[in-house]
């Protein structure tokens, strides 16, 4: 059975940092691209960036809203991945979701596999 | 960045109705679109890949159509257990876009 189990959402100064975690299993971590989603109270899904796998080159791609204060890494001996974030803003507060974004045999940026979430709040 | 519009924003049914909700891209995605259903205080969970393919668990009265640029989720019947937010998002490109979400309520 495949699980993503996400951890380290806290409550958070504007401009400070924070470091998420998630550990997967129940598949083959070391193939597999992985991506982190997140959704505001009340609002939608977005896209926050992607890792490839490091036999495909282990790059990273972010969007825009996070792009040069976020940064996503793997573990893969520990098979985790994780989300650096930093000069956090309230707008990053969100729920957080670790996610599969391409397992071998599927489609990239499909989502058959999701966390439970964790919770990021920005606030003075 | 591929934009895609969901709508309704919501849709009220009543149990055992039907309910239409629309996806439209702003350019062509062929058939690289997915709908996740998200209730209250979950992850979203995949529903249909490919436009019209159903994911593992999820019976046939959830139906996609569609290509292109108009997708359609056709969900007959409804069950007390299908209200909850429909979100289409599209995959051919990187970001693969979501859409801002149709809630289907009672």
């Amino acid at each position: 059975e495949v699980q993503l189990v996400e951890s380290g959402g806290d409550l958070v100064k504007p401009g400070g940092s924070l470091r998420l975690s998630c550990a997967a299993s129940g598949f083959t971590f070391s193939n597999t691209w992985m991506s982190w989603v997140r959704q505001a109270p009340g609002k939608g899904l977005e896209w926050v960036g992607r890792i490839y796998s490091k036999t495909d080159g282990g790059r990273t791609d972010y969007a825009a809203p996070v792009k040069d204060r976020f940064t996503i890494s793997r573990d893969d001996s520990r098979n985790t991945v994780f989300l650096q974030m930093n000069s956090l803003t309230t707008e990053d507060t969100a729920v957080y979701y670790c996610t599969t974004y391409y397992l071998s045999g599927s489609s990239h940026g499909l989502i058959p596999y999701w966390g439970q979430g964790t919770l990021v709040t920005v606030s003075s | 960045e591929i934009v895609m519009t969901q709508s309704p924003a919501t849709l009220s049914v009543s149990p055992g109705e039907t309910a239409t909700l629309s996806c439209r891209a702003s350019q062509s995605v062929t058939s690289n679109l997915a709908w996740y259903q998200q209730k209250p205080g979950q992850a979203p969970r995949l529903l249909i890949f490919g436009a019209s393919t159903r994911a593992t668990g999820f019976p046939p009265r959830f139906s996609g159509s569609g290509s292109g640029t108009e997708f359609t989720l056709t969900i007959s019947s409804l069950q007390s257990e299908d209200f909850a937010v429909y979100y289409c998002q599209q995959y051919i490109i990187w970001p693969p876009t979501f859409g801002q979400g149709t809630k289907v309520e009672i």
